[in-house]
């Protein structure tokens, strides 16, 4: 079965550069979340979206922004990058009517 | 948002049933259980979730307590490849997932 894909797996970047994470969901799935797991940490809910519309947003910094295009696929950009963005991101899909999220691989990034 | 308790750690021989506790004392109504597991950094990987009944697919046992402040998550026979993170998360609002500490299993040879 397809599984949501994230692209790049891994990036790595200098200080105050700017990334661009990309997340595509399950097919027909329209809901998509993104997460932020630091090293040694539990993953956090950074913000959300659904029908190309933010749909909740949680504890995520003002440099970073995110949207989802008509594909339903979903970029989150990280400008001022700082070391403290090095982290696991990870992205999860859900259809309409339903509550379980489907996370994908991950794209590890790395700030030196 | 209803919070859960996992102890942090957890050990169980391969092979063996690994019984994973989770508190969540201030569940509401309409709030469901969720498990995840999250094996070396990967992706958390989605379990088995309930409401108010105990559920069972073919990975695991959901057990919930009639009062639905806790439940249990089984798996019957552990291997080496469960060793992981296990999360119990309880959904609120059908959107977002609040990520506990989980608990670390340790399945042993």
């Amino acid at each position: 079965a397809a599984g949501v894909i994230q692209s790049p797996r891994h990036l790595i970047k200098e200080k105050r550069e700017t990334a661009t994470l990309k997340c595509y969901p399950i097919p027909r799935h329209d809901t998509v979340y993104w997460y932020q797991q630091g090293p040694g940490q539990d993953p956090q809910f950074l913000i959300s979206f659904y029908e190309k519309m933010q749909s909740d947003k949680g504890s995520i910094p003002d440099r970073f922004s995110a949207q989802q295009f008509s594909d339903y696929h979903s970029e989150l950009n990280m400008s001022s990058l700082e070391l403290g963005d090095s982290a696991l991101y990870f992205c999860a899909s859900t259809a309409r009517g339903e509550e379980t999220q489907y996370f994908g691989p991950g794209t590890r990034l790395l700030v030196l | 948002d209803a919070k859960t308790t996992q102890p942090p750690s957890m050990d169980c021989a391969e092979g063996r049933a690994a019984n994973l506790p989770c508190n969540h004392s201030t569940i509401s109504g309409n709030e469901y259980v969720y498990w995840y597991r999250q094996i070396h950094s990967q992706g958390p990987q989605y379990i088995i979730h309930g409401l108010k009944n105990n559920e069972t697919n073919e990975m695991a046992s959901l057990i919930i307590t009639e009062d639905r402040k806790s439940s249990t998550l089984i798996l019957p026979h552990a291997t080496l490849r469960d060793t992981a993170v296990y999360y119990c998360i309880v959904l609120y609002n059908f959107n977002k997932f609040y990520f506990g500490s989980g608990t670390k299993l340790n399945v042993k040879p």
